[in-house]
């Protein structure tokens, strides 16, 4: 079967670091996805990441490791409009979701 | 560039009845994904259209089907409403879907926010 695994939750603290770790078991592999969804807004497009490595746009970044089936997103200085889900998608023939990581930022 | 529209942003119906659902793609983009959201299972691929030709389908019931016409735009409908079938309906264009790199993103737009009674 195909998977992607994420935390439910995290909670971290204004101007902090966190990290959402993105597990995948899929038969095929297309490139990973990460989106960001406020609570009644549709997802809006993070990074995408298709070589293994790291992908830096800001205060996001993306790790991806193609062998190990894992990928991160990393934000840094942390603000609390970042309190949002963090989706990880994975493109095979079709775009899988993961159910997403609901991030609370705390002042 | 206008974004991804859908219409209509509400809608509320009952079970039995059918509904269809409009997508209007980012001018330029060719493909047209729809999910449905549901806080349960998270975001679920319905099916993918490229070109008028749906490209892959997801796990879902004959009740649920669509199309696309020769301006990209895409329509999707269920029949025979069940009240599992509340949901936020998401579509998503991108220009060619195919994992070419910059050309893969997709795009949402607003969602359809069906509930079905």
């Amino acid at each position: 079967g195909q998977n992607i695994d994420q935390p439910t939750e995290m909670t971290a603290t204004e101007g902090a670091i966190v990290q959402i770790n993105c597990t995948y078991q899929t038969s095929g592999f297309n490139g990973l996805f990460w989106y960001q969804q406020h609570a009644g807004e549709a997802p809006t497009f993070l990074s995408y990441n298709v070589l293994d490595g790291l992908e830096e746009k800001g205060r996001f970044s993306s790790f991806l490791s193609r062998s190990k089936g894992y990928s991160y997103l990393l934000l840094k200085e942390l603000q609390m409009k970042d309190s949002a889900s963090y989706l990880c998608a994975v493109r095979n023939d079709k775009i899988i979701f993961g159910k997403g990581t609901r991030l609370h930022i705390l002042p | 560039k206008a974004g991804v529209t859908q219409t209509p942003r509400y809608l509320i119906k009952t079970r039995g009845q059918q509904v269809t659902l409009s997508c209007s793609p980012i001018s330029g983009h060719r493909s047209v994904s729809w999910y449905q959201q549901t806080p349960g299972q998270g975001l679920q691929f319905l099916f993918e259209y490229f070109s008028e030709t749906q490209r892959n389908k997801g796990n879902f019931p004959g009740r649920f089907s669509g199309r696309q016409f020769s301006n990209s735009r895409s329509e999707m409908n269920v029949s025979t409403l069940e009240l599992g079938d509340s949901a936020l309906y998401l579509c998503a264009s991108s220009l060619l879907g195919q994992g070419k790199l910059g050309q893969e993103t997709q795009y949402f737009g607003p969602g359809t926010r069906l509930l079905v009674l």
